[in-house]
This record gives structure tokens, sequence and C-alpha cells, in this order.
């Protein structure tokens, strides 16, 4: 299975608002409703911050947003601010049974 | 306090085994199904791979990379989870998450992670 599809890179001003692709197959992304984000500070450890597509668990700012259309989901970050510097992970079930994860995407607040 | 703590991480030849574990608390160890993920030095995260609870069959499902080497168990008498590695190479050098998947928010999201565990394969 191979890993989804993220740019490596993506940045923007406080207060703006900046929007992460994660691109796969239709045996994964396209296929399920199962695409999940995980946001990662350095040193730490993944929170999961987005789950089914574009559900947020209780606690996660309403800043953070999913989506998909077709082989691709979507992660939105708006109204930027400095904590949200961080490395976003996706990750899709695939039809294989397996997870597959994005190869992460590196976010800079200017 | 819901908490995963592995250990048994360190330092292994290559062509070794080795064997981590996860000693879960605060939650219903029993119903979760269990993930491990891992996570290189300054890479990226990496699916390894799961145990399903016994309600959902208890099957292990693996990753490509490591199916045939790698052999997840669980022991849900003492809410523990494992991960057995064998002939393991420098690829296999990481940060050892263990992870709950899709308990607490939708199926086959990983809603709960350990601190992690360091498995170093070097000569």
């Amino acid at each position: 299975q191979s890993a989804l599809t993220q740019p490596p890179s993506a940045s923007g001003s406080p207060g703006q608002s900046v929007t992460i692709s994660c691109t796969g197959t239709s045996s994964d992304v396209g296929g399920y409703n199962y695409v999940s984000w995980y946001q990662q500070h350095p040193g730490k450890v993944p929170k999961l911050i987005i789950f089914a597509v574009n559900e947020r668990p209780s606690g996660v700012p309403d800043r953070f947003s999913g989506s998909k259309f077709a082989n691709t989901a979507s992660l939105t970050v708006s109204g930027l601010q400095a904590e949200d510097e961080a490395d976003y992970y996706c990750t899709s079930y695939a039809s294989s049974g397996s997870l597959v994860f994005g190869g992460g995407t590196k976010l800079t607040v200017l | 306090e819901m908490q995963l703590v592995e250990s048994g991480g360190g330092l292994v030849k290559p062509g070794g085994s080795l064997r981590v574990s996860c000693a879960a608390s605060g939650f219903t160890f029993s119903i979760a199904w269990m993930s491990w993920v891992r996570q290189a030095p300054g890479k990226g995260l990496e699916w390894v791979g799961r145990i399903k609870s016994k309600t959902s069959g208890g099957t292990p499902d693996y990753a490509a990379l490591v199916k045939g080497r790698f052999t997840i168990s669980r022991d849900d008498s003492t809410d523990m989870l494992s991960l057995q590695m064998t002939s393991l190479n420098t690829e296999d050098t990481a940060v050892y998450y263990c992870v709950r998947e899709g308990s607490a928010y939708g199926f086959h999201s990983l809603d709960m992670w350990g601190q992690g565990t360091m498995v170093t394969v070097s000569s």
C-alpha cells in the first residue's frame, strides 16, 4: 500500500487560512470515510484533530476542519495561530485492511 | 487516567529480535482495537499493524513491510499489548508507538497514543 501524498510544506501568516491536501486512491481515501488528521509538535506525541473526514474530537478548536472530494482529503486551518505550527499527517483506512499515512506536511506560521 | 506506556525498546543488531510491550490503563482494553505506529528519526509516521478486539475476532493485520517478521499479540487479562520483532534491519530503527484505534472517535481513528519506545537496529 503506497503512502498518501501530502505537500511537504505549507505556510501562512497569523489570522490567515491554509489548506493541506492528502491524495490517495479509490482503494483508500476515495473508498472510505475513514480519513483522519494528526498534529505533531516537535518532540511530542501525535494528536488526533480530525476523524471521519470532517469530525473534530472534543477540545479541538473549530478552526480545524476537514473535507474530502474523490480521492483527495483536505485539512483547513483557519485563523492561523502561532501554536498551529507543527507537522500534520493524514491517514486513511485502505481496502487491504491496513491504515496508510501521508508523508506529512510541515506547517509554518510566518 | 487513561494511558498507554510502552517498554522494551533498545539497541539490537541487524538480524536480531526484540519484543516491545505496552501497558494500558484507564479504559476497557479488552474491547479496544490496538495498533502500533512507528516513526523513524526525522521521518513521518508509519502504521505497523493492529490487533482487533476478541469480540471482533482478535486477529492481527500487518503492513506489507513487516508482515512475516513482526507479530502483534494481546493479553486482555493483564491489559498488555506486545510487538515481537524478528529479522530486524536498520530500516526498522524508529520510535514505536502503542496506539488505541477507533474507540472514542470512530472507526480507524488513532485516538490515544503512548509516549513511544525507541528501537535502534545497528551493528
